[in-house]
């Protein structure tokens, strides 16, 4: 079974700073990767994806995203936060012996403070 | 391209009753996802669909549960006998399905209290 492990479920940064959250991935075979975005009250949206071929993965607002095999691991990150970053992240796995559902993890809460 | 739009976007009901929702997918899209989510936690599959076909089922779909996606277009999931547990957020998801890119969008949910 695949499972999706989001380190820090709440996760405060300043504007301007790093932003890294944390997502770590068990599948028997090479998965397809996915971060998403939830505002309060709305559904997902999709801010980046890995399927095949470069690892490193450029999404939308400046987000990206790097798959590393050997770490099983796909950790998302944007160079310096702005406040309307803040909102809930979510890692997901689709495939890899799981079918065309994706497995989301519990999100992580990015906070961006003044 | 008006994205996948979901109906009602709340309902709030008494436990026992009935109720039914429903998912407009993106257009050409042939795949239709159902997930539900609670407070705090990741969204969880329930069903999807490719074209009229239900081809897969949650163990978290429980005999109260049940979706149809009649002509392939639109879907209605319809929970019968509500409880409390039911209260979620019901997430709808489609795809252009066949190729290991197919891509999830979601709707923007409907939020279901029951009382």
């Amino acid at each position: 079974a695949q499972s999706v492990t989001q380190l820090g479920s709440h996760v405060s940064v300043s504007e301007g700073a790093l932003v890294l959250l944390r997502c770590n991935y068990s599948s028997s075979v090479p998965p397809y990767l996915f971060w998403y975005v939830q505002y309060p009250n709305q559904g997902l949206q999709l801010l980046l994806k890995y399927t095949t071929g470069a690892t490193l993965v450029k999404g939308i607002n400046g987000f990206e995203a790097e798959f590393k095999k050997s770490e099983t691991s796909f950790h998302l990150t944007k160079p310096s936060a702005h406040m309307s970053d803040a909102a809930e992240y979510f890692c997901a796995v689709r495939g890899g012996g799981g079918g065309n559902k994706l497995t989301f993890g519990t999100g992580t809460q990015l906070k961006v403070e003044l | 391209d008006t994205g996948v739009s979901q109906n009602p976007r709340h309902k709030i009901t008494k436990r026992g009753q009935n109720v039914t929702f429903r998912c407009d997918p993106i257009s050409e899209h042939n795949r239709l996802y159902w997930y539900r989510q609670t407070l705090g936690q990741g969204p969880e599959f329930l069903t999807y669909f490719q074209n009229e076909a239900q081809l897969e089922k949650s163990r978290l779909l429980s005999d109260r549960f049940s979706a149809e996606r009649p002509k392939g277009s639109f879907s209605t999931l319809e929970i019968q006998r509500t409880e409390q547990g039911d209260s979620a957020m019901y997430l709808c998801a489609s795809s252009l399905g066949g190729g290991g890119t197919d891509t999830q969008y979601f709707g923007p949910g409907t939020r279901l209290t029951v009382l």
